[in-house]
Formats: structure tokens, C-alpha cells, sequence
């Protein structure tokens, strides 16, 4: 499974964009990247996975370069709500078993301040 | 989204007393489920792998014996802290994957808190 680094903490303000990177140099050829969030003493939520190019849904992008060794989790207009842990996994979504496990690194804790 | 539901979500029991925590996908089928353990200010750890109708596999460091994992069906997979000790305290969360054609999502249930007294 590809290890992910990400930055331990950001800052942001309400209404700014938050940009969270990610690298995983060494992700496979048939790892996707999923990020989560997590608010304390709650299950992780999916946010959005992708595979490559850019990825976006109602909350979220996801920007992947073409060699994939580290994506961009983008949250517009963040507000006071969207502060929480965020955590990037890469993995093979196809793969069966246990292989489908996921490895949690240490996430990046975003607080949107006032 | 898929909905997996955790019972109870918070727990308190004596030490040496046993504890099974239910894991449910509600809307899906889950043929395998996960089960992780999450103590404060700490990621995420992986347990064990659930898969229906046969034995878990664990992590290793993670005693079988004590963290009993059954997966009877493909909406419910449960663990079971047996001899339940202060150091077990921590908060279990579990995770079902929903399949599709092109891709694989794995969804969260919202966690159990089990405090050993």
C-alpha cells in the first residue's frame, strides 16, 4: 500500500479556498485516491475519489497531475463547519480481502477560523 | 451515499466484562467490512478484515482471541472485546465497501466509544 504524506495542521479563514496536498510517490498503477473527513468522535465521511485528471462533486475536487505521485484536495468557501481532520488513502479498489484495506496516515487537521 | 450503522455507539462496562459492538450496512451488501480502533489525537488503525462467511484476518499485534469478529451476513459483521480491560478503551469504528463497476468506496459507520472502567 502506498504511503501518503500530507501537512500535519492549516489554518484558513471563512470564504477562502482550501487547497490540502498529498503525496504518495509510490502509489501503483491500480491505486485510487480517496480522501475523508473526520469530525471528532465520528466515523470518517467520504468526500471524493479519484483515479487521475480532476475529480469534482457537490463538496469537493480533486486534482491529480499526470504522474500521480500526489493529488490536491480543494474545498471552496470553506466555513466554520468544515473544520476537521482530512485524510488521504490510496489503494486498489478492486483488489479482494484484506488488500482492500485502507491505511490511514495522520491527516491534516483543517481549522477554518472566524 | 451507503449508510453503515454501528450499535451501541457508546459503552461502558466493568473491566473483565465482554462487549460486542455491531457493524451494519444498511443500504448495501457487504462481502468484506473492517474494523478499526482509534485512540485520542491518533489516526485510524486497522484491526482485522471481516469477510463473510469466513474467519477474520488480523493485523498484526491484534489478538484474535480477544477481538472476536463475525461476519454472519452481508449486512452485518460484529467484534466482540472479550475480557474487556482498562487498555481497551478507545473508540471502534467499522467500514463496508460498496462495490460498483469502475470504482470502490468504503464507508464508515460513526463509531463506537468503549470505556473500560
Amino acid at each position: 500500500l502506498a504511503k501518503t504524506t500530507q501537512p500535519i495542521s492549516m489554518d484558513s479563514y471563512e470564504g477562502q479556498e482550501v487547497n490540502i496536498t498529498c503525496s504518495h510517490n509510490n502509489i501503483a498503477t491500480n491505486d485510487y485516491i480517496t480522501w475523508y473527513q473526520q469530525f471528532p468522535s465520528q466515523g470518517p465521511r467520504f468526500i471524493i475519489q479519484g483515479y487521475k485528471t480532476k475529480v469534482t462533486n457537490e463538496v469537493a475536487s480533486l486534482f491529480i497531475p499526470a504522474d500521480r505521485k500526489s493529488s490536491t484536495l480543494s474545498l471552496p468557501r470553506v466555513s466554520l463547519s468544515d473544520t476537521a481532520v482530512y485524510y488521504c488513502l490510496v489503494g486498489d479498489p478492486f483488489s479482494s480481502g484484506s488488500a482492500r484495506q485502507l491505511t490511514f496516515g495522520s491527516g491534516t487537521q483543517l481549522t477554518v477560523l472566524p | 451515499g451507503a449508510v453503515v450503522s454501528q450499535h451501541p455507539s457508546r459503552v461502558i462496562c466493568k473491566s473483565g466484562t465482554s462487549v460486542k459492538i455491531e457493524c451494519r450496512s444498511l443500504d448495501f451488501q457487504a462481502t468484506t467490512m473492517f474494523w478499526y480502533r482509534q485512540f485520542p489525537k491518533q489516526s485510524l488503525m486497522l484491526m482485522a478484515t471481516s469477510n463473510e462467511g469466513s474467519k477474520a484476518t488480523y493485523e498484526q499485534g491484534v489478538e484474535k482471541d480477544k477481538f472476536l469478529i463475525n461476519h454472519a451476513s452481508l449486512t452485518l459483521s460484529t467484534l466482540t472485546v472479550t475480557s474487556a480491560h482498562p487498555e481497551d478503551s478507545s473508540f471502534y469504528i467499522c467500514s463496508a465497501r460498496e462495490g460498483g463497476a469502475f470504482t470502490d468506496t468504503q464507508y464508515f459507520g460513526p463509531g463506537t466509544r468503549l470505556t473500560v472502567l
